[in-house]
């Protein structure tokens, strides 16, 4: 199994349906990231989670709804989307202390927003 | 303002040979990482090389080593003996202030896209 593994890979979704994004990670970590990448622009931090408590909301539309139910699973709830949403979401995960910082990506869900 | 830049939209290098991606840095936290990326058309951000403020050598990982200069807030990655598999965009990211363990908050630049040519 891969460290970090999301679901789907691709989505195609109109803007009234309602969708969701898995993300599972089996490192053992405590953090888990949810990262929007659109095209040509930063990485952009949209939600941590650490010891399955949110502790970043970084100003993200409610038309985004992230749930942490355990420390290896992160989801993103997806609903009434603008066709600017669409983009590669990232989740990553990162160990507890003694740490650099790291984070460790899955290879993203590419959604498209119609 | 930008807390990373990366000047270079796009570099190209043949292969066997070396490469400078280059990444400068804005803060004023005296402790602070310094992270590259690769990520491959498939998608996924690997992790390649970390720089912590108070290291005293340049960090080094196989092909992989980060040319750190603090006083010029410069993090460039170099890329030795270049290979067709090097062809992605890289991405330099911070952490500012020390690690948390655990709630980590990256800032990435807009990434380099690297092409290696036979």
């Amino acid at each position: 199994e891969t460290g970090v593994t999301q679901t789907p890979r691709h989505l195609v979704m109109g803007m009234t349906n309602k969708k969701s994004l898995k993300c599972e990670q089996h490192l053992g970590h405590n953090a888990m990231y949810w990262y929007k990448q659109s095209a040509k622009k930063p990485l952009e931090l949209m939600f941590v989670y650490s010891l399955e408590e949110r502790v970043e909301n970084n100003s993200v539309p409610s038309r985004f709804s992230p749930e942490c139910p355990n420390s290896s699973h992160l989801f993103l709830h997806l609903h009434t989307l603008q066709p600017e949403d669409s983009a590669l979401y990232l989740c990553a995960s990162s160990q507890t202390s003694p740490s650099t910082g790291e984070l460790f990506f899955g290879e993203g869900s590419r959604l498209t927003v119609l | 303002a930008q807390k990373i830049t990366q000047t270079q939209p796009g570099m190209f290098v043949q292969e066997k040979e070396a490469v400078t991606l280059d990444c400068t840095y804005d803060t004023s936290d005296p402790s602070y990482g310094l992270f590259w990326y690769k990520q491959p058309s498939s998608g996924e951000m690997i992790f390649l090389i970390y720089q912590g403020s108070y290291d005293q050598q340049n960090a080094t990982e196989g092909r992989y080593s980060l040319n750190f200069q603090k006083a010029r807030k410069s993090a460039n990655l170099v890329i030795s003996a270049s290979q067709l598999g090097d062809s992605a965009m890289y991405f330099c990211a911070m952490r500012e202030g020390r690690a948390e363990g655990g709630s980590e908050k990256l800032v990435f630049g807009k990434g380099t896209k690297l092409t290696v040519n036979p």
